[in-house]
């Protein structure tokens, strides 16, 4: 099976923009999730999702939305950029929702850099 | 919410050492989860943990959940120089996991050849 797939994988915004990420998962598999990773936070859960519904958020602001669409892929949005938004943004796919089984596949992330 | 601590931050050892990272949650957890991160690479799996007191082991790698399931730790035998990366521990809360996944901020084994 393909694993979970992201684009784009590098990308380069100014302040004040937004983005939008895209995230494939595994086939099969019907939850996402999305984490903010940098070196000083570590990895921080953004959205999980299962069959189109937001299940849970993390303590984000709002400027940080998402969606999933029936196929399972997901995106997420990110309005107003920050320069601290500068990050790697992974996605991650579960085979159900994440009170189930949680085993995380991740992908190989999003490298957004705000200038 | 949940906090998940993670220790030690960073760790030096020489090949053929052992290697420990010890995870501990402000709250009761209904699984934990291990997580390896190479350099450059996206976290990997390594193993879930969902009962108390409950011992895994993978090759080198040992893998232990406390009896109150609030603690985990990770002991890695012989380090090889393959074992280098960021070994991350991971939790849901008991209570119903509103705060989605929680992550530790992971150990990083840095191996002396």
């Amino acid at each position: 099976k393909a694993g979970v797939t992201q684009t784009p994988r590098y990308l380069i915004k100014t302040r004040g923009q937004q983005v939008t990420l895209s995230c494939s998962p595994i086939s099969g598999h019907r939850s996402v999730s999305w984490y903010q990773q940098t070196p000083g936070q570590g990895l921080q859960f953004l959205f999980e999702y299962f069959s189109e519904t937001q299940r849970n958020k993390g303590n984000f602001p709002g400027r940080f939305s998402g969606r999933q669409f029936s196929n399972s892929r997901s995106e997420m949005n990110v309005s107003t950029l920050e320069l601290g938004d500068s990050a790697l943004y992974l996605c991650a796919s579960s085979p159900q929702a994440g009170w189930v089984t949680d085993t995380q596949y991740f992908g190989p992330g999003t490298r957004l850099t705000v200038l | 919410g949940q906090q998940v601590m993670q220790i030690p931050q960073y760790q030096h050892v020489q090949e053929g050492e052992d290697f420990t990272t010890y995870c501990n949650s402000s709250t009761t957890l209904s699984n934990i989860q291990w997580y390896k991160q190479r350099p450059g690479g996206h976290p990997v799996f390594l193993i879930q943990l969902v009962k108390s007191g409950e011992v895994k082991k993978q090759k080198r790698l040992t893998f232990q959940f406390g009896e109150a399931k609030k603690n985990s730790s990770l002991h890695i035998t012989a380090t090889q120089t393959t074992d280098v990366g960021t070994y991350f521990c991971a939790g849901r809360d008991s209570g119903g996991g509103a705060d989605g996944l929680t992550f530790g901020k992971g150990t990083h084994l840095i191996i002396q050849p």
